[in-house]
């Protein structure tokens, strides 16, 4: 079974400074997805950048990059220019890319909860 | 921009009793999952639909819960009787279909407190 680890539990950045969320995760499959959704208080969560395994460049999504290293089995976000908007749970989540309905669930590792200072 | 909606956001009952949450994905999801996330720890599957049939619910305490989506539209998902260790937060999810689309929308969840 994959799993996903987030070493943080808790970050915190100065609005407008760079931040680096770290996330690794086990699996023996070649194909899968990675993503990184955020869940700000109380209200729901959503997607924030996603990789897809096959891909040998970092996904970018305006603000938020990330770090992809296959071979370690780690994935880690950057969210530049950090703005108040930004704080909230971040979730790193794993998704197999084999084959069947039932391997498509999420994998979730336990969230890191990041503050950003005024 | 459509939303998944979920009822009720709060929810609270005593042990012993019955709770039902409902669903409703975004129009066209044709999947649609079922998440508990227990305070401090990442949401973990609990049911995953197809249209009307389910395709994974090896994670769903079975004595205890079950789920519908009976037009294949929206579900709800029944815990009956409520225990102390079911109260999460229970996240409903959708995409348009497992084999196309990666990415699963969220609901603003029902939190679910069991005393």
């Amino acid at each position: 079974a994959q799993t996903v680890t987030q070493s943080q539990p808790e970050m915190s950045v100065q609005e407008a400074e760079t931040v680096t969320l770290s996330c690794t995760y086990d699996t023996s499959e070649s194909d899968y997805y990675l993503f990184w959704y955020k869940q700000p208080p109380s209200r729901q969560m959503i997607l924030v950048i996603r990789q897809e395994a096959y891909k040998q460049q970092n996904a970018t999504e305006n603000r938020f990059s990330v770090n992809f290293q296959k071979a370690a089995k780690s994935f880690s976000l950057k969210i530049s220019d950090s703005q108040l908007g930004d704080a909230a749970m971040y979730f790193c989540a794993y998704r197999s890319g084999g084959s069947g309905a039932g391997s498509y669930q999420l994998t979730f590792g336990k969230g890191t909860k990041l503050s950003v200072i005024p | 921009e459509a939303e998944v909606a979920q009822s009720p956001r709060y929810k609270i009952t005593e042990k012993s009793q019955a709770v039902a949450f409902w669903c409703d994905p975004i129009s066209g999801h044709a999947t649609l999952y079922w998440y508990r996330q227990i305070l401090g720890q990442g949401p973990e599957l609990l049911v995953q639909f197809q249209d009307e049939s389910v395709v994974d619910d090896s994670q769903l305490p079975k004595d205890r819960f079950s789920a519908e989506r009976l037009k294949g539209v929206d579900s709800t998902l029944k815990i009956q009787p409520a225990e102390l260790g079911d109260s999460a937060m229970y996240l409903c999810a959708s995409s348009f279909h497992w084999a196309i689309q990666e990415t699963q929308y969220f609901g603003p969840g029902t939190r679910l407190l069991v005393l």
